[in-house]
């Protein structure tokens, strides 16, 4: 089982619809959680992070966190075309120097 | 303030040749990474350094050394270069547990 688990998409969602991306990871005791956008030949930048169990919400994004059963997801709402992108998911692996470990990503596409 | 500095961005090799990929930070961040990524998959840890002095193998380490003797730089060299190092490169620094802060990339080819 891969550490941190995404399906690679690519999800298609009218613009002005709801986006829903998800992750799953396998290290039980994993603190830490971030989501990143990234376009295509640009690197990678930070849209939310969640430490914590239940929803944090950040404009158009809510990430939402459920420790018991290992999983992580990110709801985009009132999608836009420049939402278009891949999103990685990344999980800091505990055991002292949380280290954060990638997702292979999901590629959305919002049309118009 | 300008984060995380990488360089070259492009760079087409032969096989067998080597290199060196430069990354300095200027935000005194200890953590340091080394990732590559193939087309359509995330992130592999090839290397990390958790402060000047300490280095450590991530999940794809073999073709590749590092060195950080500075907090500031952590350069990533491949010896003997192969076409499976085709990839694009980020590196990456970050404070403890928090938020990843990307360079620029470099497209690299080996043929």
């Amino acid at each position: 089982q891969k550490e941190v688990e995404q399906n690679s998409g690519p999800l298609s969602v009218p613009e002005g619809a709801i986006a829903s991306l998800n992750c799953t990871y396998s290290d039980r005791v994993s603190q830490s959680f971030f989501w990143y956008r990234q376009y295509s030949g640009k690197s990678p930048e930070l849209i939310m992070s969640i430490y914590s169990n239940g929803d944090k919400e950040d404009g158009r994004f809510t990430a939402q966190l459920n420790k018991a059963s290992q999983y992580v997801s990110l709801l985009i709402r009132d999608s836009q075309p420049s939402d278009s992108a891949t999103y990685l998911c990344a999980v800091n692996r505990s055991g002292g120097s949380y280290i954060p470990t990638f997702g292979r990503g999901t590629s959305l596409i919002v049309h118009p | 303030n300008a984060g995380v500095t990488q360089t070259p961005k492009f760079r087409i090799l032969k096989i067998g040749q080597s290199m060196t990929l430069q990354c300095t930070q200027d935000m005194n961040h200890n953590y340091m990474y080394w990732y590559r990524q193939d087309p359509g998959m995330g992130l592999k840890l090839i290397y990390y350094s958790v402060g000047a002095g300490i280095t450590d193998k991530g999940e794809v380490p073999n073709g590749y050394n590092v060195s950080r003797s500075t907090t500031e730089d952590f350069p990533l060299r491949l010896e003997l270069a192969a076409p499976s190092q085709t990839s694009v490169y980020f590196c990456a620094s970050n404070l403890f547990n928090e938020k990843l802060f990307f360079g620029s990339g470099t497209q690299l080819s080996v043929l």
